[in-house]
């Protein structure tokens, strides 16, 4: 059973580029987030998607945008990157089914560097 | 923001010992979560308990969670060297999995 997947792993853009990163969930579930986590920091949260659609968000710019597919797989788009924007991206997923709090599991992470 | 501070930030064992890390929050919560991160890796999920329990084993892990002090620890028993790694708690707040994490504690066990 395939966890969370994430790419790609390592990636270098340039000030003012734009940037997508992927997200396939653990299979069988349903929602997906995304964190940023700058070094030495905890992870951010950016916003979360569930049912194709955003259901929550941090505070996070307009620059930061994603989108959640059918089959539950999700992309974070990054527009007029900063230098600022440097981190590792995080994509969580979870099965949501209205219980009180469920496991949620993390992929490896997309490292950016903005130069 | 973070939702909470581990305490403390860095702690250095030898192997054998017991690793105590401790995590305070701010709000009330519906869940809490413990994770650790090996550097410049991902999150591996470690232990979730909710508001209504108070302790959870597993394996060497025990956590503890006292919603009265609106605080949690993670003890780990017999810490080997492949336990070094960075411990971070997380918070749920309702049955939306958002997560607000701490700062983390760095925990560096030698021989």
């Amino acid at each position: 059973d395939a966890g969370v997947t994430q790419s790609p792993t390592h990636l270098i853009k340039t000030r003012g580029q734009q940037v997508t990163l992927r997200c396939s969930p653990k299979s069988g579930h349903d929602t997906v987030s995304w964190y940023q986590q700058a070094l030495g920091q905890g992870p951010q949260f950016i916003f979360q998607y569930y049912e194709e659609e955003e259901r929550q968000r941090g505070n996070f710019p307009d620059r930061f945008s994603g989108h959640q597919f059918p089959n539950y797989s999700s992309e974070l788009n990054v527009n007029a990157l900063l230098l600022g924007d440097s981190a590792l991206y995080l994509c969580a997923s979870s099965w949501d089914r209205g219980r009180s709090g469920n496991t949620i599991y993390f992929g490896e992470g997309s490292w950016l560097t903005v130069v | 923001s973070q939702q909470g501070e581990e305490d403390p930030q860095a702690l250095s064992i030898q192997e054998g010992e017991n690793a105590t890390m401790n995590c305070s929050y701010k709000t009330s919560i519906n869940n809490l979560q413990w994770y650790r991160q090996n550097s410049g890796r991902g999150l591996v999920h470690l232990i979730l308990i909710r508001s209504n329990e108070r302790e959870k084993h597993s394996g060497r892990l025990r956590v503890t969670l006292d919603t009265s002090k609106k605080s949690s620890s993670l003890l780990i028993t017999a810490s080997r060297a492949a336990d070094t790694a960075s411990y971070f708690c997380a918070t749920g707040t309702g049955t939306a999995s958002k997560l607000t994490f701490g700062t983390g504690t760095r925990l560096q066990v030698t021989l």
